[in-house]
Protein backbone atom coordinates (compact mmCIF):
# COMPACT_ATOMS: atom_id res chain seq x y z
CA UNK A 1 0.00 0.00 0.00
CA UNK A 2 1.24 3.68 -0.78
CA UNK A 3 1.11 5.57 2.60
CA UNK A 4 3.48 8.57 3.73
CA UNK A 5 4.54 9.00 7.41
CA UNK A 6 5.53 11.59 9.36
CA UNK A 7 6.15 10.64 12.58
CA UNK A 8 6.39 14.02 14.53
CA UNK A 9 2.90 16.08 14.96
CA UNK A 10 4.62 19.23 16.77
CA UNK A 11 8.79 20.02 16.18
CA UNK A 12 9.38 23.05 18.43
CA UNK A 13 13.06 24.91 17.74
CA UNK A 14 14.55 27.39 18.36
CA UNK A 15 15.43 30.68 16.03
CA UNK A 16 18.62 29.69 14.57
CA UNK A 17 18.76 25.89 15.14
CA UNK A 18 18.46 23.27 12.25
CA UNK A 19 15.44 21.92 11.57
CA UNK A 20 14.82 18.44 10.25
CA UNK A 21 10.76 17.34 9.50
CA UNK A 22 10.91 13.29 8.50
CA UNK A 23 9.11 11.56 6.38
CA UNK A 24 8.91 8.33 5.31
CA UNK A 25 7.00 6.59 2.27
CA UNK A 26 5.94 3.24 1.02
CA UNK A 27 5.36 3.40 -2.74
CA UNK A 28 6.53 -0.06 -4.85
CA UNK A 29 8.21 1.94 -8.09
CA UNK A 30 9.50 5.41 -8.61
CA UNK A 31 8.24 8.20 -6.04
CA UNK A 32 7.24 11.52 -6.87
CA UNK A 33 7.75 12.89 -3.60
CA UNK A 34 6.52 16.65 -2.80
CA UNK A 35 6.71 19.08 0.29
CA UNK A 36 3.57 21.52 1.29
CA UNK A 37 3.60 24.16 3.28
CA UNK A 38 0.33 26.06 5.23
CA UNK A 39 0.99 29.33 6.79
CA UNK A 40 -1.29 30.60 9.45
CA UNK A 41 -4.34 31.74 7.50
CA UNK A 42 -3.14 30.95 4.03
CA UNK A 43 -3.61 28.54 1.91
CA UNK A 44 -1.16 25.00 1.24
CA UNK A 45 1.06 25.57 -1.36
CA UNK A 46 3.79 23.55 -2.74
CA UNK A 47 7.12 24.06 -1.06
CA UNK A 48 9.38 21.63 -3.14
CA UNK A 49 9.27 18.76 -4.95
CA UNK A 50 12.10 15.74 -5.13
CA UNK A 51 12.60 16.25 -9.21
CA UNK A 52 13.49 19.81 -8.98
CA UNK A 53 15.86 19.66 -6.66
CA UNK A 54 15.79 23.02 -5.77
CA UNK A 55 15.99 24.70 -2.46
CA UNK A 56 13.20 27.04 -1.87
CA UNK A 57 13.60 29.58 1.05
CA UNK A 58 16.41 27.56 2.51
CA UNK A 59 14.89 24.22 2.71
CA UNK A 60 16.14 21.40 0.42
CA UNK A 61 14.97 17.86 0.47
CA UNK A 62 16.54 14.63 -0.38
CA UNK A 63 15.36 11.79 -1.46
CA UNK A 64 16.77 8.71 -0.05
CA UNK A 65 15.08 5.43 -1.98
CA UNK A 66 17.09 2.72 -0.02
CA UNK A 67 15.78 4.36 3.67
CA UNK A 68 12.45 5.11 1.87
CA UNK A 69 12.67 8.80 2.88
CA UNK A 70 12.29 12.22 2.04
CA UNK A 71 13.28 14.59 5.07
CA UNK A 72 12.95 18.14 5.12
CA UNK A 73 16.15 19.96 6.29
CA UNK A 74 17.01 23.95 6.93
CA UNK A 75 20.02 24.78 8.48
CA UNK A 76 19.04 27.59 10.34
CA UNK A 77 15.41 27.95 10.91
CA UNK A 78 13.69 31.66 11.43
CA UNK A 79 10.44 32.46 13.18
CA UNK A 80 8.17 33.01 9.78
CA UNK A 81 9.09 29.21 8.49
CA UNK A 82 6.91 28.40 11.57
CA UNK A 83 3.67 26.54 9.81
CA UNK A 84 2.04 22.67 8.98
CA UNK A 85 4.46 20.96 6.74
CA UNK A 86 2.60 17.73 4.57
CA UNK A 87 4.79 15.78 2.92
CA UNK A 88 3.09 14.04 -0.08
CA UNK A 89 3.26 10.81 -2.80
CA UNK A 90 2.04 10.91 -6.34
CA UNK A 91 0.00 8.31 -6.66
CA UNK A 92 0.92 5.32 -9.32
CA UNK A 93 -1.25 5.02 -12.45
CA UNK A 94 -0.43 8.46 -13.66
CA UNK A 95 -3.49 9.67 -11.67
CA UNK A 96 -2.60 12.51 -10.39
CA UNK A 97 -3.49 11.93 -6.72
CA UNK A 98 -1.45 12.69 -4.07
CA UNK A 99 -1.26 10.88 -0.87
CA UNK A 100 -0.52 13.04 2.58
CA UNK A 101 1.18 12.39 5.61
CA UNK A 102 -0.25 13.93 8.66
CA UNK A 103 1.61 17.12 8.81
CA UNK A 104 4.00 18.03 11.26
CA UNK A 105 3.63 21.43 12.76
CA UNK A 106 6.77 23.64 13.02
CA UNK A 107 6.99 25.78 16.08
CA UNK A 108 9.81 28.50 15.42
CA UNK A 109 10.82 30.24 19.03
CA UNK A 110 13.04 33.71 19.06
CA UNK B 1 -6.44 36.94 -11.18
CA UNK B 2 -6.82 33.14 -11.48
CA UNK B 3 -7.13 30.67 -8.76
CA UNK B 4 -9.54 28.33 -6.69
CA UNK B 5 -12.58 29.73 -5.05
CA UNK B 6 -14.40 27.65 -2.31
CA UNK B 7 -17.35 28.47 -0.93
CA UNK B 8 -18.69 29.04 1.86
CA UNK B 9 -15.54 29.65 3.82
CA UNK B 10 -18.09 28.54 6.53
CA UNK B 11 -21.15 25.67 6.72
CA UNK B 12 -23.61 24.90 9.36
CA UNK B 13 -25.58 21.84 8.45
CA UNK B 14 -28.40 20.22 10.10
CA UNK B 15 -28.78 16.03 11.07
CA UNK B 16 -29.91 14.50 8.36
CA UNK B 17 -29.73 17.11 5.45
CA UNK B 18 -27.42 17.34 2.58
CA UNK B 19 -24.78 20.21 1.74
CA UNK B 20 -23.35 20.70 -1.24
CA UNK B 21 -19.42 22.62 -1.17
CA UNK B 22 -18.64 24.87 -4.38
CA UNK B 23 -15.16 24.35 -5.99
CA UNK B 24 -14.63 26.70 -9.14
CA UNK B 25 -10.98 27.30 -10.97
CA UNK B 26 -9.99 29.75 -13.63
CA UNK B 27 -6.97 27.79 -13.95
CA UNK B 28 -8.27 25.32 -17.26
CA UNK B 29 -6.65 22.78 -15.13
CA UNK B 30 -7.76 19.59 -16.61
CA UNK B 31 -7.83 17.45 -12.73
CA UNK B 32 -9.68 18.56 -9.97
CA UNK B 33 -9.70 16.89 -6.34
CA UNK B 34 -11.60 17.03 -2.89
CA UNK B 35 -10.00 16.31 0.28
CA UNK B 36 -10.84 16.15 3.66
CA UNK B 37 -8.36 18.11 6.47
CA UNK B 38 -8.39 16.57 9.99
CA UNK B 39 -6.04 17.34 12.69
CA UNK B 40 -3.64 14.72 13.56
CA UNK B 41 -5.05 12.61 10.13
CA UNK B 42 -3.37 15.12 7.42
CA UNK B 43 -5.10 15.27 3.78
CA UNK B 44 -7.65 12.51 2.63
CA UNK B 45 -8.86 12.01 -0.71
CA UNK B 46 -12.55 12.13 -1.07
CA UNK B 47 -13.19 12.38 -5.08
CA UNK B 48 -11.58 13.35 -7.77
CA UNK B 49 -11.41 14.01 -11.40
CA UNK B 50 -9.25 14.44 -14.33
CA UNK B 51 -11.75 15.39 -17.03
CA UNK B 52 -15.38 16.57 -17.60
CA UNK B 53 -18.03 14.14 -16.66
CA UNK B 54 -15.57 11.77 -15.18
CA UNK B 55 -14.99 11.41 -11.40
CA UNK B 56 -13.33 8.90 -9.39
CA UNK B 57 -13.51 7.79 -5.30
CA UNK B 58 -10.75 8.58 -3.16
CA UNK B 59 -9.90 6.37 0.11
CA UNK B 60 -12.95 8.01 1.89
CA UNK B 61 -15.82 8.56 -0.86
CA UNK B 62 -18.65 7.00 1.65
CA UNK B 63 -21.48 9.65 2.41
CA UNK B 64 -20.01 12.01 -0.50
CA UNK B 65 -21.47 12.55 -3.90
CA UNK B 66 -19.57 15.00 -6.55
CA UNK B 67 -20.38 16.52 -10.63
CA UNK B 68 -18.24 17.49 -12.89
CA UNK B 69 -20.31 19.03 -15.90
CA UNK B 70 -18.10 21.92 -16.49
CA UNK B 71 -14.29 22.08 -16.44
CA UNK B 72 -13.93 24.67 -14.59
CA UNK B 73 -16.40 23.37 -11.34
CA UNK B 74 -16.57 20.43 -9.37
CA UNK B 75 -18.86 20.39 -6.60
CA UNK B 76 -18.87 17.99 -3.26
CA UNK B 77 -22.03 16.96 -2.01
CA UNK B 78 -21.62 16.50 1.66
CA UNK B 79 -24.96 13.76 2.27
CA UNK B 80 -26.52 12.61 5.10
CA UNK B 81 -24.92 8.60 5.39
CA UNK B 82 -21.62 10.81 6.13
CA UNK B 83 -21.25 9.99 9.63
CA UNK B 84 -18.63 12.26 10.80
CA UNK B 85 -18.84 15.50 8.37
CA UNK B 86 -17.61 18.09 10.38
CA UNK B 87 -14.38 18.96 8.91
CA UNK B 88 -12.24 21.43 7.01
CA UNK B 89 -12.37 20.46 3.42
CA UNK B 90 -10.30 21.59 0.66
CA UNK B 91 -10.18 21.39 -3.47
CA UNK B 92 -7.11 21.43 -5.58
CA UNK B 93 -6.95 21.34 -9.26
CA UNK B 94 -3.57 20.59 -11.40
CA UNK B 95 -2.43 20.15 -15.04
CA UNK B 96 -1.33 18.36 -17.39
CA UNK B 97 -3.09 15.51 -15.10
CA UNK B 98 -0.43 15.31 -12.26
CA UNK B 99 1.06 17.37 -9.64
CA UNK B 100 2.80 18.40 -12.71
CA UNK B 101 5.63 20.95 -12.19
CA UNK B 102 4.02 23.05 -10.01
CA UNK B 103 1.67 20.82 -7.77
CA UNK B 104 -1.37 21.09 -6.65
CA UNK B 105 -2.97 24.60 -6.65
CA UNK B 106 -5.46 24.76 -3.48
CA UNK B 107 -8.97 26.61 -2.31
CA UNK B 108 -9.07 28.47 0.75
CA UNK B 109 -10.95 25.52 2.23
CA UNK B 110 -14.85 25.39 3.70
CA UNK B 111 -14.97 24.64 7.63
CA UNK B 112 -17.95 22.25 7.78
CA UNK B 113 -19.88 21.92 11.09
CA UNK B 114 -22.91 19.62 12.20
CA UNK B 115 -25.15 21.20 15.06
Amino acid sequence: AQRVTQPEKLLSVFKGAPVELKCNYSYSGSPELFWYVQYSRQRLQLLLRHISRESIKGFTADLNKGETSFHLKKPFAQEEDSAMYYCALSGSGNTGKLIFGQGTTLQVKP
Amino acid sequence: DGGITQSPKYLFRKEGQNVTLSCEQNLNHDAMYWYRQDPGQGLRLIYYSQIVNDFQKGDIAEGYSVSREKKESFPLTVTSAQKNPTAFYLCASSTPIGPGPYGYTFGSGTRLTVV
